[in-house]
């Protein structure tokens, strides 16, 4: 079955320092792999999505994503966090026509 | 881009009545679309799988008496909750598979308070 782990709830940079989190996933077949993000009682937007080719995923907003298959990772970084990035960060998996299924979230603060 | 709308965005009822949730491709056909819940601070949740002309498929521990879905045509989804009580306040988010491209778009989701 896939799923998804999140093992970071809570992450506080400062702002203009440098962001991962991390995103570990389970899928019995070639995984479809995806960041959103979302702002309080906000839907969700895409940052970034891998489905094959180049492990390393450039998305919006200034971040990225690798795609790790030894170690069933693909942790989205920034080199340096803007206080609007402060919001919840979900990583999800899945086929590419099918349902998804999401991390338990990660919310990011941004300190001044 | 393939947009998808949700209405309305934010509902209050009181607790016994039945609200019913539109979730919309504007721009494209959409054969599969999902239904998620999200509860405060928490991850999203798949309710069921919809696909258009047939009966939707629950997740395990969904209640398909209690969340009725229907997708009558390419572009609609509904999810009406009947007999709402309190602990169906939720965050209810819509996706769709565009026919095409086969990629999944989300709607805005739906602040449902039963009062």
């Amino acid at each position: 079955a896939q799923s998804v782990t999140q093992p970071d709830i809570h992450i506080t940079v400062s702002e203009g320092a440098s962001l991962e989190l991390r995103c570990n996933y389970s899928y019995g077949a070639t995984p479809y792999l995806f960041w959103y993000v979302q702002s309080p009682g906000q839907g969700l937007q895409l940052l970034l999505k891998y489905f094959s080719g180049d492990t390393l995923v450039q998305g919006i907003k200034g971040f990225e994503a690798e795609f790790k298959r030894s170690q069933s990772s693909f942790n989205l970084r920034k080199p340096s966090v803007h206080w609007s990035d402060a919001a919840e960060y979900f990583c999800a998996v899945g086929a590419r026509n099918n349902d998804m299924r999401f991390g338990a979230g990660t919310r990011l603060t941004v300190k001044p | 881009g393939a947009v998808v709308s949700q209405h309305p965005s934010r509902v209050i009822c009181k607790s016994g009545t039945s609200v019913k949730i539109e979730c919309r491709s504007l721009d494209f056909q959409a054969t599969t679309m999902f239904w998620y819940r999200q509860f405060p601070k928490q991850s999203l949740m798949l309710m069921a799988t919809s696909n258009e002309g047939s009966k939707a498929t629950y997740e395990q521990g969904v209640e398909k008496d209690k969340f009725l879905i229907n997708h009558a045509s390419l572009t609609l989804s509904t999810l009406t909750v009947t007999s709402a009580h309190p602990e169906d306040s939720s965050f209810y988010i819509c996706s769709a598979i565009h026919e095409s491209s086969y990629e999944q778009y989300f709607g805005p989701g739906t602040r449902l308070t039963v009062t």
